[in-house]
């Protein structure tokens, strides 16, 4: 099946430095990636969605200053955490559509991303 | 803005019991899709209904989206322990962009 990769898994920084984190579609192009944040025992709220060569459409409450999505090609985004803070502490989830094909309206999670900001 | 809510929240099924989870959204839905999150995992898609009514089973799960197009429901006949994780719903009025429900635990006691 589709894999979508993310790195680095798990990421421990101090207060105040940026992190970004790489989402990759390893065997098919994503036009669409979409970010998501998952606090413990709690469901996945999108972020934002990234479209290939255009800008990221931010969900409402979401500061694009604050969390930076560059996606650069079909197969890469990136989500850049920007002066962080304990309160940014979460799991990212990143994820993919295919573009095209069999695999159209189904989303491949990568694996997650787990952040703490001390 | 769009909401999509599950319940319950947590169950404890005995191995073999069934198991149902139910899920409701504040809008009418283009399609919605479920997953299974084990525990420390990621969200692993199950399946995905855009008919309205529309049955579809996988094994021992049965998925079901309301007549019109706002629920929906995961069955799980006799559980097993590999059931065990949260499944999540996700819905939206267009086709990519999905909103997650606010998933069912379930853990079952062998």
């Amino acid at each position: 099946g589709a894999v979508v990769s993310q790195h680095p898994s798990r990421v421990i920084c101090k207060s105040g430095t940026s992190v970004k984190i790489e989402c990759r579609s390893l065997d098919f192009q994503a036009t669409t990636m979409f970010w998501y944040r998952q606090f413990p025992k709690q469901s996945l709220m999108l972020m934002a969605t990234s479209n290939e060569g255009s800008k990221a459409t931010y969900e409402q409450g979401v500061e694009k200053d604050k969390f930076l999505i560059n996606h650069a090609s079909l197969t890469l985004s990136t989500l850049t955490v920007t002066s962080a803070h304990p309160e940014d502490s979460s799991f990212y989830i990143c994820s993919a559509f295919a573009r095209g094909g069999r695999r159209t309206d189904t989303q491949y999670f990568g694996p997650g991303t787990r952040l703490t900001v001390l | 803005g769009q909401q999509v809510m599950q319940i319950p929240q947590y169950q404890h099924v005995q191995e073999g019991e069934d198991f149902t989870t139910y899920c409701n959204s504040s809008t009418t839905l283009s399609n919605i899709q479920w997953y299974k999150q084990r525990p420390g995992g990621h969200p692993v898609f199950l399946i995905q209904l855009v008919k309205s009514g529309e049955v579809k089973k996988q094994k021992r799960l049965t998925f079901q989206f309301g007549e019109a197009k706002k629920n929906s429901s995961l069955h799980i006949t006799a559980t097993q322990t590999t059931d065990v994780g949260t499944y999540f719903c996700a819905g939206g009025p267009g086709t990519y962009k999905y909103i997650f429900g606010t998933g069912t635990r379930l853990k079952v006691l062998a």
